[in-house]
């Protein structure tokens, strides 16, 4: 079964544009990462943040962590037509669980 | 350095054949897990091998099986395959620290067709 879901599904805007994604996830975590997905292949680490963290950034890409309402946002700004492809919030349990349990993912285009 | 690397790329197989996927992975990992991803789906976790044995397992059936070998290396065996078995396998390897899950690094995947 799928802990995490990704809001909204589907989401296509504009090259230059900002894109938010949200996930929410049923218990306690550990950590929380967003992965890339392009075209079905393997998945591209994006980032990795703590349950004790509330906000990380890295280059284009913000990610927000709310434990108490179990949630996080991943924001692209100023998107590319690269960054056309699936994003995967992906969590882990808390002592030590060492699954990773995905949503179902949101399907992002850019157009140019 | 490389990365992880799975193969066979693509695979297909009939209903009730037998099929084994490898993976070697990201250099100075110790840690190998597997998942299966139906199309339009998020991964799902098979189970995770670390010191030769099976870590941790998902809700999968005993026709799927692992190994782990050595070199860190691992297998993922399928019994009598279903059609519902098709998927892309994944493959992820990670150096597992104290404060749970380290970052999971994903090969490129497997491709298993089911006729």
């Amino acid at each position: 079964s799928q802990q995490g879901e990704e809001d909204p599904q589907a989401l296509s805007i504009q090259e230059g544009e900002n894109a938010t994604m949200n996930c929410s996830y049923k218990t306690s975590i550990n950590n929380l990462q967003w992965y890339r997905q392009n075209s079905g292949r393997g998945l591209v680490h994006l980032i990795l943040i703590r349950s004790n963290e509330r906000e990380k950034h890295s280059g284009r890409l913000r990610v927000t962590l709310d434990t108490s309402k179990k949630s996080s946002s991943l924001l692209i700004t100023a998107s590319r037509a690269a960054d056309t492809a699936s994003y995967f919030c992906a969590t882990d349990g808390i002592q030590g669980a060492q699954k990773l349990v995905f949503g179902q993912g949101t399907r992002l285009t850019i157009n140019p | 350095d490389a990365g992880v690397t799975q193969s066979p790329t693509h695979l297909i197989k009939t209903r009730g054949q037998q099929v084994t996927l490898r993976c070697s992975p990201k250099s100075g990992h110790d840690t190998v897990s597997w998942y299966q991803q139906a199309l339009g789906q998020g991964p799902q976790f098979i189970f995770q091998y670390y010191e030769e044995e099976e870590r941790q397992r998902g809700n999968f059936p005993d026709r799927f099986s692992g190994h782990q070998f050595p070199n860190y290396s691992s297998e993922l065996n399928v019994n009598a395959l279903l059609l519902g078995d098709s998927a892309l396998y994944l493959c992820a390897s990670s150096l597992v620290g104290d404060r749970g899950t380290d970052t999971q690094y994903f090969g490129p995947g497997t491709r298993l067709t089911v006729l």
